[in-house]
């Protein structure tokens, strides 16, 4: 089954404990990028990858960092989580870069930190 | 500056209602692509249409169907004879030809309550 999948879905964390959400995706995607969902704001991109080695800040890059070692991976890395980043991360891919293709989404990571 | 609108933030109707969810878009862009999401309980992102810019054409696949108009700037949303597998929170998302991150810029969402 074509996807993307993320994990964990749901992690609890404290203030300053480095932490790792992986994203994979199977469908030979070129692009990949990072999203996070706040109450009121709809979604908005962390990172994104036009394709391996390739990687670059979204709107919302502070205190996230990414790499692109493979193509079907896309792992979001928090060196030193703070409060502030307690939200609903979403991996997402899609065939090539461009502004014509839709993206799929994974199910979602679900991040508190105290 | 790039922008989508989804002034309706809560919705709620009875099964079998008609429902339209709106959508403003601003853009300075000449070649851009329109999309909805559906998000349910379960709160994963499930794509429904994309919508380019020069495509005016009014799209249904079923009980939805899309209104598009390039004069008001609006991509608005219709689901006919709701049922309540349709209650979930609807985003409209905007991406620009002109912009090379390829990101979608998402409306605020609007949250649909079917009751039975």
């Amino acid at each position: 089954e074509a996807q993307v999948t993320q994990n964990p879905r749901y992690l609890i964390t404290v203030t300053g404990k480095k932490l790792t959400v992986t994203c994979s995706q199977n469908m030979n995607h070129e692009y990949m990028s990072w999203y996070r969902q706040d109450p009121g704001l709809g979604l908005r991109q962390i990172y994104y990858s036009m394709n391996v080695e390739v990687t670059d800040k979204g709107d919302v890059p502070e205190g996230y960092k990414v790499s692109r070692k493979e193509k079907r991976n896309f792992p979001l890395i928090l060196e030193s989580p703070s409060p502030n980043q307690t939200s609903l991360y979403f991996c997402a891919s899609s065939w090539a870069s461009g502004s014509s293709y839709e993206q799929y989404f994974g199910p979602g990571t679900r991040l508190t930190v105290t | 500056a790039q922008k989508v609108t989804q002034a309706q933030t809560e919705i709620s109707v009875v099964e079998k209602e008609d429902v339209t969810l709106d959508c403003v878009y601003e853009t300075r862009d000449t070649t851009y692509y329109l999309f909805w999401y559906k998000q349910p309980p379960s709160g994963e992102l499930v794509f429904l249409i994309r919508r380019n810019s020069f495509d005016e054409q009014n799209e249904i696949s079923g009980r939805y169907s899309w209104n598009f108009q390039k004069s008001t700037s609006s991509f608005n949303f219709t689901i006919t004879a709701s049922q309540v597998v349709d209650s979930a929170v609807y985003f409209c998302a905007l991406s620009e030809e002109m912009d090379s991150s390829y990101k979608l810029i998402f409306g605020s969402g609007t949250r649909l309550l079917v009751r039975p």
